[in-house]
């Protein structure tokens, strides 16, 4: 109950396309939704959150999309650029309660961008 | 602002031996996490400390353990050192006690020989 499973892998993409990412998960009680990037030999650092009460939100070019019904979220990156070749990590948390904001990790899409 | 500092930034050691990783969050942070990064498991998280308690845990054995000084620096030690343990160990720190945005360090790099 505490997993959040993220596609793909790995993703390749053309300089200028769209990027995308998903994620699902199977506890309800997870209450914020961040993305972040790692970039190698870096820590990994917050790209952009939702919380469920939004189906949307957009920073740039990073939009995350929310389905609470369906308990996915998703990344899209529009635009790729080369210098967005990176890890990306969705997680997943519950701020209220005991878990104090322990974040539930997806398993990583590692992106290239080719120019 | 100084961002989360880690040292040892690299480290190798052997099997049987200790390893203590010391973690300084960003100025006015109170809330200090640890994370074990594996190409395998991915990014698990150990256990988070506020106000020098440590308020929870994950499931890991009790090899791994790790405390908070009252400047909100912090410490996380593994035992008895198993190949296993190979692997970046994250710190991450933030405002408050459960909310907002987590910073992470760049990590401690841990080789288990």
């Amino acid at each position: 109950q505490q997993q959040v499973k993220q596609s793909p892998q790995s993703l390749i993409v053309q300089k200028g396309g769209i990027s995308i990412i998903n994620c699902a998960y199977e506890n309800t009680a997870f209450d914020y939704f961040p993305w972040y990037q790692q970039f190698p030999g870096k820590g990994p650092a917050l790209l952009i959150a939702i919380r469920p009460d939004v189906s949307e939100k957009k920073e740039g070019r990073f939009t995350i999309s929310f389905n609470k019904s369906a308990k996915q979220f998703s990344l899209h990156i529009m635009d790729s650029q080369p210098g967005d070749s990176a890890t990306y990590f969705c997680a997943a948390s519950m701020e209220g309660g005991t878990s104090y904001g322990k974040l539930t990790f997806g398993q990583g899409t590692i992106l290239t961008v080719h120019p | 602002k100084a961002g989360v500092t880690q040292t040892p930034r690299y480290l190798i050691k052997t099997r049987g031996q200790q390893v203590t990783l010391s973690c300084s969050p960003i100025s006015g942070h109170r809330s200090v996490s640890w994370y074990q990064q594996t190409p395998g498991q991915g990014l698990q998280f150990l256990f988070e400390y506020f106000s020098e308690t440590q308020r929870n845990k994950g499931n890991f054995p009790g090899r791994f353990s790790g405390r908070q000084f009252s400047n909100s620096r912090s410490e996380m030690n593994v035992s008895t050192l198993e190949l296993g343990d190979s692997a970046l160990y994250l710190c991450a720190s933030r405002v408050g006690r459960a909310t907002g945005e987590l910073f992470f360090g760049e990590g401690s790099r841990l080789t288990v020989l």
